[in-house]
């Protein structure tokens, strides 16, 4: 039980265009669902966390125009890149917490790398 | 907010030894400290777990102890396989809150 999964798992697209990773609960109902980034060899880095029917909540230094996050139903949330630049090139990683489940527990997805030319 | 630190960065140790990843968090209101594993190209996957009322967790080869007074928790993993070479974060959470990590060990086990 309580898997995540992400798709695509890796993605390549060209400087200036958009791009939407999804996330969804495979076996249970995730009111909240964390979005993270992590460069090589370093750790996780929240950017936002988003609660199922409401607008994310986004880390400092985040920008919200940019990264925008739906979260439309209790098994999908969405990270959309828009106008993506070589600097936005990163493993993106999602988890989310059961809606009936722990407080304190998350499942994380596999990951989505993406590549911006 | 809380921090929390973890060492070594690096661990490097032969089949059959132990391993023991050490972290330390500032915010005394931390009450969950789970540990991840992550191996490459994937998400990190929880492997252990430890609530605040509870001093020491064991599951099969690997093990968290915690002590609270002290503020540090660490990973015991015995009798290391190559399959553990990975990386693992810790990380300290209170209730509905949000996790902070540790920077992550690389574990490297030589077979």
């Amino acid at each position: 039980g309580a898997v995540v999964s992400q798709h695509p798992s890796w993605v390549i697209c060209k400087s200036g265009t958009s791009v939407k990773i999804e996330c969804r609960s495979l076996d249970f109902q995730a009111t909240t669902m964390f979005w993270y980034r992590q460069f090589p060899k370093q750790s996780l880095m929240l950017m936002a966390t988003s609660n199922e029917g409401s607008k994310a909540t986004y880390e400092q230094g985040v920008e919200k125009d940019k990264f925008l996050i739906n979260h439309a139903s209790l098994t999908l949330s969405t990270l959309t890149v828009t106008s993506a630049h070589p600097e936005d090139s990163s493993f993106y990683i999602c988890s989310a917490r059961d809606a009936v489940g722990s407080d304190y527990e998350q499942y994380f997805g596999p990951g989505t790398r993406l590549t911006v030319t | 907010g809380e921090n929390v630190e973890q060492h070594p960065s690096t661990l490097s140790v032969q089949e059959g030894d132990s391993a023991v990843i050490k972290c330390t968090y500032s915010d005394s209101a931390s009450n969950y400290f789970p540990w991840y594993k992550q191996e490459l190209g994937k998400g990190p996957q929880l492997i252990i777990d430890i609530r605040s009322n509870v001093g020491e967790k064991k599951d099969q080869r690997i093990a968290v102890t915690l002590n609270k007074t002290a503020k540090h928790f660490s990973l015991h993993i015995t009798e290391t396989q190559p399959e553990d070479s990975a990386v693992y974060f810790c990380a300290a959470l209170v209730r509905s809150y949000i996790p902070t990590f540790g920077r992550g060990t690389s574990l490297i086990v030589h077979p």
